[in-house]
């Protein structure tokens, strides 16, 4: 049973480009998250999905990101014009759909570290 | 709002030594914890999990760690470190059940000495 997959593993990107990461969560499972790691910083989250549902994007910065998880295919953390300060390494992270009792734990991917010259 | 504080960033400690990795929340309501570990140049793996139950959780190569809900800590124990422990060690909490949102303290990296 595959874990979860993300690509590139390393992304180097100049000012102005665009970058797109890529998220294959586990079999089975139908929620998304995406987390950013600043360097020096613990993860924090920006948005979570389900197929072809945005539910939670209250961490993502208000321009340049958008998130998707289509019916087919990966999810898709996508950075339009990247700057600087958009270094960093970036998580996907899945979980089966929830259970009544309690919350569901997250598989995390090996992530994408993003450079941004 | 939740919030996770490791209080050392960098944890030395002799081979065969026990450690202690601390780490205190503050939630106002019910919380689940976890430790995860990143190796160099890799993603998260999930150490153990406080979701119900007893309060002393383990995992299978020898960390344990405690919730103790009046001092809102879930600190992390081993008693004898290998050189394969030095990674970074992060705590993290969900709020209430039904929530989903991981909040990470800002780690620990551990240093084993041989």
């Amino acid at each position: 049973n595959a874990g979860v997959m993300q690509n590139p593993r390393h992304l180097v990107r100049r000012r102005g480009q665009e970058a797109r990461l890529r998220c294959s969560p586990m079999k089975g499972h139908s929620h998304v998250y995406w987390y950013r790691q600043l360097p020096e910083e613990g993860l924090k989250f920006m948005v979570y999905l389900q197929k072809e549902n945005i539910i939670d994007e209250s961490g993502m910065p208000k321009e340049r990101f958008s998130a998707e998880f289509p019916k087919e295919g990966p999810s898709i953390l996508r950075i339009q014009q990247v700057v600087r300060g958009d270094s960093a390494a970036y998580f996907c992270a899945s979980s089966p759909p929830w259970r009544p009792q309690g919350s569901s734990e997250q598989f995390f991917g090996p992530g994408t570290r993003l450079t941004v010259l | 709002a939740q919030s996770v504080t490791q209080l050392d960033s960098q944890v030395p400690v002799f081979e065969e030594a026990p450690v202690e990795l601390r780490c205190n929340y503050s939630s106002s309501v019910s919380v689940y914890l976890f430790w995860y570990v990143q190796y160099p140049n890799q993603g998260l793996q999930l150490l153990l999990k406080y979701l119900s139950g007893s309060t002393l959780v383990e995992s299978i190569n020898g960390f344990e760690a405690e919730f103790n809900k009046s001092q809102t800590s879930f600190h992390l124990r081993k008693p004898s470190v290998h050189i394969s422990d030095t990674a970074e060690y992060f705590c993290a909490v969900i709020s209430g059940a039904g929530s989903y949102q991981l909040t990470f303290g800002k780690g620990t990296k551990l240093s084993v000495i041989p």
